[in-house]
């Protein structure tokens, strides 16, 4: 089972500022199936990107994916007041697929 | 598209339930369909997968020999039996759209259903 360890738990930053968030997995994971939702509180998942790299229908150009191996990167730049949320990345190349624990960007 | 789960709801531990997922606005046959499960207060964990035709389905290893999904593409639903339940199944049970293939990401998600395993 491939564990992927989401960095960091928690990020607090203010509107307009850019985000990095980090999801490393212990062995390496296809860039063609890596994936970043976010979930806001009381409400499902959303998905954002998807083969690390690829935003979902509907996703502000704000949200750009990164990386390939086994680290990769959501990146939000100009954060706005509803970004605020929980994001968990998910590998989904093979079973069983796997979410990170979670990074909760929380306003400063 | 919508996603609406149902079935969830109070069991006691070595209980079985039966969830469903009704699916409409899209062509539900040619979709694979998850689940995943979320805890009280905690990260999301997913369950299953299984193939638009439901010829394949893998599972997470903590659900593994104890849920079974599986699909009537004739009724748009997809469901989820679990028996031995446990108390460390408790969560919220999304039902979620992938892809054609198995190994898509899941762009639709459900509302979720509620299943509490307490004696």
């Amino acid at each position: 089972e491939t564990v992927l360890t989401q960095s960091p738990g928690t990020l607090s930053l203010s509107p307009g500022e850019r985000a990095t968030l980090s999801c490393r997995a212990s062995q390496s994971v296809s860039s063609s199936y890596l994936a970043w939702y976010q979930q806001k509180p009381g409400q499902a998942p959303r998905l954002l990107i998807y083969g690390a790299s690829s935003r979902a229908t509907g996703i502000s150009d704000r949200f750009s994916g990164s990386g390939s191996g086994a680290d990769f990167t959501l990146t939000i730049s100009r954060l706005e007041p509803e970004d605020f949320a929980v994001y968990y990345c998910q590998h989904y190349g093979y079973s069983p697929y796997t979410f990170g624990q979670g990074t909760k960007l929380e306003i400063k | 598209v919508q996603l609406l789960e149902s079935g969830g709801g109070l069991v006691q531990p070595g209980g079985s339930l039966r969830l469903s997922c009704a699916a409409s606005g899209f062509s539900f046959s040619s979709y694979a369909m998850n689940w995943v499960r979320q805890a009280p207060g905690r990260g999301l964990e997913w369950v299953s997968v299984i193939s638009d035709g439901g010829g394949n389905t893998y599972y997470a290893d903590s659900v593994k020999g104890r849920f079974t999904i599986s699909r009537d593409n004739s009724k748009n639903t997809v469901y989820l039996q679990m028996n031995s339940l446990r108390a460390e199944d408790t969560a919220l049970y999304y039902c979620a759209r992938g892809g054609w293939k198995v190994t898509a990401s899941m762009g639709q998600w459900g509302q979720g259903t509620l299943v509490t395993v307490s004696s």
